[in-house]
């Protein structure tokens, strides 16, 4: 069991807008922003897509945003692209003695 | 920029010991960044196994404490990972990354695959 909550997988048509949650705790999404998104394609390895909260890289498009309410973390695609399909993971710093914990991951299908 | 590249065996014995490192390129391991592993057993997802600093400090999952080593060589701009005592739940793709502050691990090595078996 994964110390983040995220759904197994959403899906979307392209053009379309999609929503994935992370939902944590006061220890850490809750308690820090420092909550990032990973994109993964298939054998390859995560990407960096959002830090703390909803800050994105140099190069990662601004169709992916991200934000927070409590102790739930939400990333956004706008425009859906087929390039976008992949598996999408969020982490946080934890207060526990883990230090980063990460979410169950989200397969995100464009239909 | 920074590459990162994984190594070692790719098969490892039960109750024997998985040994990866991860070479540093285009940048130096004494920077101001930790440094981590992180795995992903097949089909499944993430999980933080540690980090270190170029100071040879280190911070462990709790869950593997007890069987994770993790070392720094600053003279061949290298880190390491050993994992005492490997079950068949140790088998993953082993990823090491760098960690750039709050902001996450933003720099990974493409990974290798591990697998426990006899």
């Amino acid at each position: 069991q994964s110390a983040l909550t995220q759904p197994a997988s959403v899906s979307g048509s392209p053009g379309q807008s999609i929503t994935i949650s992370c939902t944590g705790t006061s220890s850490d999404v809750g308690g820090y922003n420092y909550v990032s998104w990973y994109q993964q394609h298939p054998g390859k390895a995560p990407k960096l897509m959002i830090y703390e909260v909803s800050n994105r890289p140099s190069g990662v498009s601004n169709r992916f945003s991200g934000s927070k309410s409590g102790n739930t973390a939400s990333l956004t695609i706008s425009g859906l692209q087929a390039e976008d399909e992949a598996d999408y993971y969020c982490s946080s710093y934890t207060s526990s003695s883990i230090n980063w914990v990460f979410g169950g991951g989200t397969k995100l299908t464009v239909l | 920029q920074v590459q990162l590249q994984e190594s070692g065996p790719g098969l490892v014995k039960p109750s024997g010991t998985l040994s990866l490192t991860c070479a540093v390129s285009g940048g130096s391991i004494s920077s101001s960044n930790w440094w981590s592993w992180i795995r992903q057993p097949p089909g499944k997802g993430l999980e933080w196994i540690g980090e270190i600093y170029h100071s040879g400090s280190t911070n462990y999952n709790p869950s593997l404490k007890s069987r994770v080593t993790i070392s720094v060589d600053k003279s061949k701009n290298q880190f390491s990972l050993k994992l005492s005592s490997v079950t068949a739940a140790d088998t993953a793709v082993y990823y090491c990354a760098r960690e750039y502050g709050s902001r996450g691990m933003d720099v990974w090595g493409k990974g290798t695959t591990v697998t426990v078996s006899s």
